[in-house]
């Protein structure tokens, strides 16, 4: 398996833009989730999902961000109208069921928002 | 979630054995001890799992005191590539609630 596969892995766009971040999971797994990560305020969950259906999203910053999983195999994470403060690397992580609470990584993706 | 402290930053020689250590003595029954490693421009890694006594494999050993209220990561021999973040977590492994990463400890080796 290839891992989880993030996309784009540099995203640069100015202020007011529409930004789409992709994220394919490992196959098999059933738990994706979406993490920002800042110097100032670390590693940050945003939303996960179960089975495709969002579990708990009480970790996006406000109405700007937006997730969807349409499929086991694709999820997005959308942020419109971004702003400079939505600079971040963000990561999508996947596992798989079972006792054993290991989150798969992608490699991220670098946003950067002028 | 249980709340876990750990230094912020650690410097370490070539060779030596390094011991993070991780506070939560708000633990709860269910809950496991989960170690993620996080190199520069790379999402974190899963070093090791354990709910009590020690945990080995090939990468680490996990020590967990009786009373579970804290631990302490034990990396033998670091080289430089061993230079990172390590992150403890203190949650129950069914659902998602392992998912706080905290600031974690900045590991320096120095040759």
């Amino acid at each position: 398996d290839a891992g989880v596969i993030q996309s784009p892995r540099h995203e640069v766009t100015e202020m007011g833009q529409e930004v789409t971040l992709r994220c394919k999971p490992i196959s098999g797994h059933d738990y994706l989730f979406w993490y920002r990560q800042t110097m100032m305020r670390g590693l940050e969950l945003l939303i996960y999902f179960n089975n495709n259906v969002p579990i708990d999203d009480s970790g996006m910053p406000e109405d700007r961000f937006s997730a969807k999983m349409p499929n086991a195999s694709f999820s997005t994470l959308k942020i419109q109208p971004s702003e400079p403060r939505d600079s971040a690397v963000y990561f999508c992580a996947s596992r798989s069921p079972g006792e054993l609470n290991e989150q798969f990584f992608g490699p991220g993706t670098r946003l950067t928002v002028l | 979630l249980a709340k876990t402290t750990q230094p912020i930053s650690m410097d370490s020689y070539e060779g030596q054995e390094v011991n993070i250590t991780c506070s939560h003595n708000n633990i709860a029954t269910n809950d496991y001890i989960t170690w993620y490693q996080q190199f520069p421009s790379q999402g974190p890694r899963f070093i090791i799992q354990g709910y009590k006594t020690k945990v080995t494999n090939e990468v680490a050993s996990l020590f967990i005191p009786a009373d579970r209220k804290s631990s302490t990561l034990s990396l033998p021999r670091v080289s430089l590539s061993d230079t990172a973040v390590y992150y403890c977590l203190v949650g129950k492994t069914y659902g998602a609630n392992n998912l706080f990463f905290g600031t974690g400890t900045r590991l320096t080796v120095i040759p």
